[in-house]
């Protein structure tokens, strides 16, 4: 069936650092991918998404690009701040998402 | 963006006993509604997924009769835990979706509810 490996954290970066999480999917036919954000207390968001292979979603700074050869997903941004600290899930489907497991970022000044 | 809110956000009962939690749509008609439940660090799971006055088509493994969901209408759905249980203890999410917003089918995320049973 579907689902999602993602890179477990916590992750802790300083700000203005590079970060990536990684994430690796696998399913049958061709999904949309998703990367979803938690901010404290707050519900899930969409933070970016792709719905074909070679495709970059990006948003706020944050990018993805589907890669269908390593059946990936890895999030990235250049340069982070205090406010990205947050928990982030990778997802895939369509109407039905199934979730990665969450990674915790922690970003100090 | 579209919001979603969730009623209560924490809620502690006695074994046994029932517990609803409200999903609500604010400036948006979903069309379905989707629960899910996260246990600690671990993904989201989901559970059901309800459209406005139809039956909810459960996920293998939930089981009906102890997690009713009614979507009685275009902004609200509920989840009932019946004779709610210390393992029934979670942190229950919904998310809404439209058909025909800008963002396609995109799920609108409630803020969640934490069950916890005594």
């Amino acid at each position: 069936g579907d689902s999602v490996t993602q890179m477990e954290g916590p992750v802790t970066l300083s700000e203005e650092a590079f970060l990536t999480i990684n994430c690796t999917y696998t399913a049958t036919g061709y999904p949309s991918l998703f990367w979803y954000v938690q901010y404290p207390g707050e519900g899930l968001q969409l933070l970016l998404k792709a719905t074909k292979a070679d495709d970059k979603g990006s948003n706020k700074g944050f990018e993805a690009t589907y890669r269908k050869e390593t059946t990936s997903f890895h999030l990235e941004k250049g340069s982070v701040q205090v406010s990205d600290s947050a928990v982030y899930f990778c997802a895939l489907g369509a109407n039905n998402l199934f979730f990665g497991t969450g990674t915790r970022l922690t970003v100090i000044p | 963006g579209a919001v979603v809110s969730q009623h209560p956000s924490r809620v502690i009962c006695k074994s046994g006993t029932s517990v609803k939690i409200e999903c609500r749509s604010l400036d948006f008609q979903a069309t379905t509604m989707f629960w899910y439940r996260q246990f600690p660090k671990q993904s989201l799971m989901l559970m059901a997924t309800s459209n406005e006055g139809s039956k909810a088509t459960y996920e293998q493994g939930v089981e009906k009769d102890k997690f009713l969901i009614n979507h009685a209408s275009l902004t609200l759905s509920t989840l009932t835990v019946t004779s709610a249980h210390p393992e029934d203890s979670s942190f229950y999410i919904c998310s809404a979706s439209s058909r025909g917003t800008s963002g396609g089918d995109e799920q609108f995320f409630g803020p969640g509810t934490r069950l916890t049973v005594l």
